[in-house]
């Protein structure tokens, strides 16, 4: 069964930048995944920040961006802020109707 | 304003079932697939189930596949997840969300269901 990877956790200092990733246990992830990105803090629902790999939701601010590097999708944060410490999810679209999201980023602003 | 309103959730008794409700508004329901995603306590989020704008299709996780049915009713702008020979592993905060280029677009705030004897 195909794992989508996400690293467990990261830190970046305010105001900085700082790139999650999201691979595939087998094989590479491309365009065709169409994978988005979700931000959560605890106790409250998602919220949607990326969708087919590089669309912005709407109202979210232009610090966060998506993109391939190499062969997982990533999820740039630019200007980090102190609110911006949360959980992030990545979600890839398998193909045939199924979704499998990623473990989760619990990222830290310090 | 767009919006999904989940509902149905509680205590059940393992076996069990439970039928989860989403209403929505704010957009056109019936062009729209539709999406059940659920986050047990303290882990992360898990994909469950998905029916196409028509209700034509629907798909499942793996860990729900013959024991979850979705549906929707387009008169009633309602989606709903009927859950059965419900298990202690499928305690979880269930969410709806409504579908978009093949993401997760609006969500709800959720409706938990807890399966314990």
């Amino acid at each position: 069964q195909t794992v989508v990877t996400q690293e467990p956790s990261f830190s970046v200092s305010p105001g900085g930048t700082v790139t999650l990733t999201c691979g595939l246990s087998s094989g590479s992830v491309s365009g065709s995944y169409y994978p988005s990105w979700y931000q959560q803090t605890p106790g409250q629902a998602p919220r949607t920040l990326i969708y087919s790999t590089n669309s912005r939701s709407s109202g979210v601010p232009d610090r966060f961006s998506g993109s391939i590097l190499g062969n997982k999708a990533a999820l740039t944060i630019t200007g980090a802020q102190a609110d911006d410490e949360c959980d992030y999810y990545c979600v890839l679209y398998m193909g045939s109707g199924i979704w499998v999201f990623g473990g989760g980023t619990k990222l830290a602003v310090l | 304003q767009v919006q999904v309103v989940e509902s149905g959730g509680g205590v059940v008794q393992p076996g069990g079932s439970l039928r989860l409700s989403c209403e929505t508004s704010g957009f056109t329901f019936s062009n729209h697939g539709m999406h059940w995603v659920r986050q047990a306590p303290g882990k992360g989020l898990e994909w469950v189930a998905y029916i196409r704008p028509d209700g034509s299709n629907k798909y499942y996780a793996d860990s729900v596949k013959g024991r979850f049915t979705i549906s929707r009713d387009s008169s009633k702008n309602t989606l709903y997840l009927q859950m059965s020979s419900l298990r202690a592993e499928d305690t979880a905060v269930y969410y709806c969300a409504k579908g978009t280029s093949y993401a997760f677009d609006i969500w709800g705030q959720g409706t938990m269901v807890t399966v314990s004897s």
